[in-house]
C-alpha cells in the first residue's frame, strides 16, 4: 500500500496562476483533509471531506476550493494564487472523526512568486 | 476559537539530557494525539490519550493527559539524535470536534 500520496512534491506560481493540488489514498478512508503548514504557527486545516460527495470548510479556507468526486481523491484548488499561499500543504486521510489516526501525504511545497 | 498553544517553540539538547514539551488547550479537550515531523518530512501518529489523567509510555517517550483534560505533556527520557524533529499535540474538542494541531515544539539534539 503507498497510504497517502501527493502530486506535485514541488510547484513554483506566479501570482494569479491556478494550479490543483491531488491527493490519493489507498486506506478506503472516508475522511480526507488538507492542511497548509508555516513556520510558527503548526498544521492549519484549509477543507476536509467526510466522505464521497461532500466538502466542509475548516480553519483557513479563503482562497481555496476542494471536490472530493472520487473516494480516494481529494483536490485542492488554488484559482488566483497569492504569494500569501506560499507553504508547504499537506493532505491527510483517516478511516473516522473522534478517535482514529490521520496519515499524511508525503506534501506539496509551494511558491508563490 | 479553540487554540492549542505548545511551549517551548524550540529546544537546543546534549545527546542524553531530557526533553519536554507541553501543550495547553483554551477547551477542555475529548482526546490528544501527539504526532512527529521529522526534518523535510511528514507528521506521523505517535500516541493517543483519552482518559482524564491518562500515562503512556513508549520506550523512552511518556505522554500524560492532564486532570482536567485541557493540557497534556511529552517527555523525552535520555534523547538520541534519532529523537530530532517537531512534536505536534492535537487536541479535539469545541462543538465541532475538529482535530486542532497546536504549535510545534523543534527539537534539535547535539551528539
Amino acid at each position: 500500500n503507498a497510504g497517502v500520496t501527493q502530486t506535485p512534491k514541488f510547484r513554483v506560481l506566479k501570482t494569479g496562476q491556478s494550479m490543483t493540488l491531488l491527493c490519493a489514498q489507498d486506506m478506503n478512508h472516508e475522511y480526507m483533509y488538507w492542511y497548509r503548514q508555516d513556520p510558527g504557527m503548526g498544521l492549519r486545516l484549509i477543507h476536509y471531506s467526510v466522505g464521497e460527495g461532500t466538502t466542509a470548510k475548516g480553519e483557513v479556507p479563503d482562497g481555496y476550493n476542494v471536490s472530493r468526486l472520487k473516494k480516494q481523491n481529494f483536490l485542492l484548488g488554488l484559482e488566483s494564487a497569492a504569494p500569501s499561499q506560499t507553504s508547504v500543504y499537506f493532505c491527510a486521510s483517516s478511516s473516522g472523526w473522534i478517535r482514529e489516526t490521520q496519515y499524511f501525504g508525503p506534501g506539496t511545497r509551494l511558491l508563490v512568486l | 476559537g479553540q487554540q492549542v498553544m505548545q511551549i517551548p517553540q524550540y529546544q537546543h539538547v546534549q545527546e542524553g539530557e531530557d526533553f519536554t514539551t507541553y501543550c495547553n488547550s483554551s477547551t477542555t479537550l475529548s482526546n490528544i494525539q501527539w504526532y512527529k515531523q521529522r526534518p523535510g518530512g511528514h507528521p506521523v501518529f505517535l500516541i493517543q490519550l483519552v482518559k482524564s489523567g491518562e500515562v503512556k509510555k513508549q520506550k523512552r517517550l511518556t505522554f500524560q493527559f492532564g486532570e482536567a483534560k485541557k493540557n497534556s505533556s511529552l517527555h523525552i527520557t535520555a534523547t538520541q539524535t534519532t529523537d530530532v524533529g517537531t512534536y505536534f499535540c492535537a487536541g479535539r474538542g469545541g462543538a465541532t470536534n475538529k482535530l486542532i494541531f497546536g504549535t510545534g515544539t523543534l527539537l534539535a539534539v547535539q551528539p
